[in-house]
């Protein structure tokens, strides 16, 4: 079964300051690759994906994201950050389990932005 | 387009009672899925549809957990009778295709607290 790996549970940084979220999954086969968002009492959204092509995908509000397959991983960046990126961030893998696909997430990273 | 509609958003209930959460996902998804977002945890499958079929539901506690979606449209979850570890925020999701290829959206989700 596949799993998802956040390295950093809690991360703060003051506006301005560049951001990198690691992101590593375990599974053998074709995947694809999602980083969510969740601001406070909100929702899930999706921040970008990635399914095949260029593995340097850009995303909403200025943020990117690199699909290394030989370290199988998928960290999210940003070069300034800003007060509003104040956020849960979660990365998540959608891989063919069981009977169709599963999307399996991470646990997720807490990021504070301080101005 | 309109998102996925879930309610309530919120619910109390003492352990031992029952619970039932309602879902439209996007019109024309044929794929929706139900999660459990623990806090401080990432979302956790419990169940997916395609249609009004059971695609997965091998996270699903099952001795108290049920779902359906009889009309392949809405989706109702209940749980009978609730433990105080159900608390978590019970998300829905769909997408157009059971392998996601499409992304997958989110409903804000119903939180849950059982006391």
């Amino acid at each position: 079964a596949q799993s998802v790996s956040q390295h950093n549970h809690h991360v703060i940084l003051s506006e301005a300051a560049s951001l990198e979220l690691g992101c590593n999954y375990s599974y053998g086969g074709t995947v694809n690759l999602f980083w969510y968002v969740q601001y406070p009492g909100q929702h899930l959204q999706l921040l970008l994906k990635y399914f095949s092509g260029d593995p340097l995908v850009k995303g909403i509000k200025g943020f990117e994201a690199e699909f290394i397959k030989s370290k199988f991983s998928f960290n999210l960046r940003k070069p300034s950050v800003q007060w509003s990126d104040t956020a849960e961030y979660f990365c998540a893998v959608n891989a063919k389990a069981g009977g169709g696909n599963k999307l399996t997430f991470g646990t997720g990273t807490q990021l504070k932005v301080e101005l | 387009e309109a998102g996925v509609a879930q309610s309530p958003r919120y619910k109390i209930i003492e352990k031992r009672q029952s619970v039932a959460f309602w879902c439209n996902p996007i019109s024309g998804h044929a794929t929706l899925y139900w999660y459990q977002q623990i806090l401080g945890q990432g979302p956790k499958l419990l169940i997916q549809f395609q249609n009004n079929g059971v695609v997965d539901d091998s996270q699903l506690p099952k001795d108290r957990f049920s779902a359906e979606r009889l009309k392949g449209v809405d989706s109702t979850l209940k749980i009978q009778p609730a433990k105080l570890e159900d608390s978590a925020v019970y998300l829905c999701a769909s997408s157009q295709t059971p392998s996601g290829a499409g992304g997958y959206t989110f409903g804000s989700g119903t939180r849950l607290t059982v006391v």
